[in-house]
């Protein structure tokens, strides 16, 4: 079956600007949740959904949302770009459930200049 | 979720065993202990996980001590396309993953 489907692969946007990510989790998968990778900090959790609730929030600022649609796909926003956005942006979908394994898409590249 | 603790970095010959030790001593009796690697550039990859059996699929073998304070992932024959970086997690809340700096494993032939 397809994995986590993750768009665009690249991206380069411009300081001030805003971008969507998208997320498409695997058939069944009704949990999906974002992750920030930088070389500096490592992979840091951003939020997760739930049927179309957020259920988990990390510690980023609010220029950081997201949302899920009825059909589980996922976007992220980041609004008012900074430089130190740039980063790979990883969304992962899981059944439901406490104690299922985490899939991974191939993330995002964003690029902030 | 509770801190885990792996050594920075650890090197492995081809074709033998990896052990990849991980501390979680403060982890609560209904805390999983999970296992995902991440080859460069690449989406994490989940491996394994387990509460407190031992646990054996294709990829590893995980062993969980019994008092659940310390694990073990266990790549049995080691190639170089298991060269990355492998975190351990103990994570209590369901879609939540705290990464840390995980083991970074390289394969030399």
């Amino acid at each position: 079956k397809a994995g986590v489907t993750q768009t665009p692969r690249y991206l380069i946007k411009t300081r001030g600007q805003q971008v969507t990510l998208s997320c498409s989790p695997i058939s069944g998968h009704r949990s999906v949740s974002w992750y920030q990778q930088t070389p500096g900090q490592g992979l840091q959790f951003l939020f997760e959904y739930f049927s179309e609730t957020q259920r988990n929030k990390g510690n980023f600022p609010g220029r950081f949302s997201g949302r899920q649609f009825s059909n589980s796909r996922s976007e992220m926003n980041v609004s008012t770009l900074e430089l130190g956005d740039s980063a790979l942006y990883l969304c992962a979908s899981s059944l439901p459930g406490q104690n299922t394994e985490a899939f991974f898409g191939q993330g995002t590249r964003l690029t902030v200049v | 979720d509770a801190k885990t603790t792996q050594p920075p970095s650890m090197d492995c010959a081809e074709g033998r065993a990896a052990n990849l030790p991980c501390n979680h001593s403060t982890i609560s009796g209904n805390e999983y202990v999970y296992w995902y690697r991440q080859i460069h550039s690449q989406g994490p990859q989940y491996i394994i996980h387990g509460l407190k059996n031992n646990e054996t699929n294709e990829m590893a073998s995980l062993i969980i001590t019994e008092d659940r304070k310390s694990s073990t992932l266990i790549l049995p024959h080691a190639t170089l396309r298991d060269t990355a970086v492998y975190y351990c997690i103990a994570p209590n809340q369901g879609g939540k993953l705290i990464f840390g700096q995980g083991t970074e494993l390289s394969v030399k032939p």
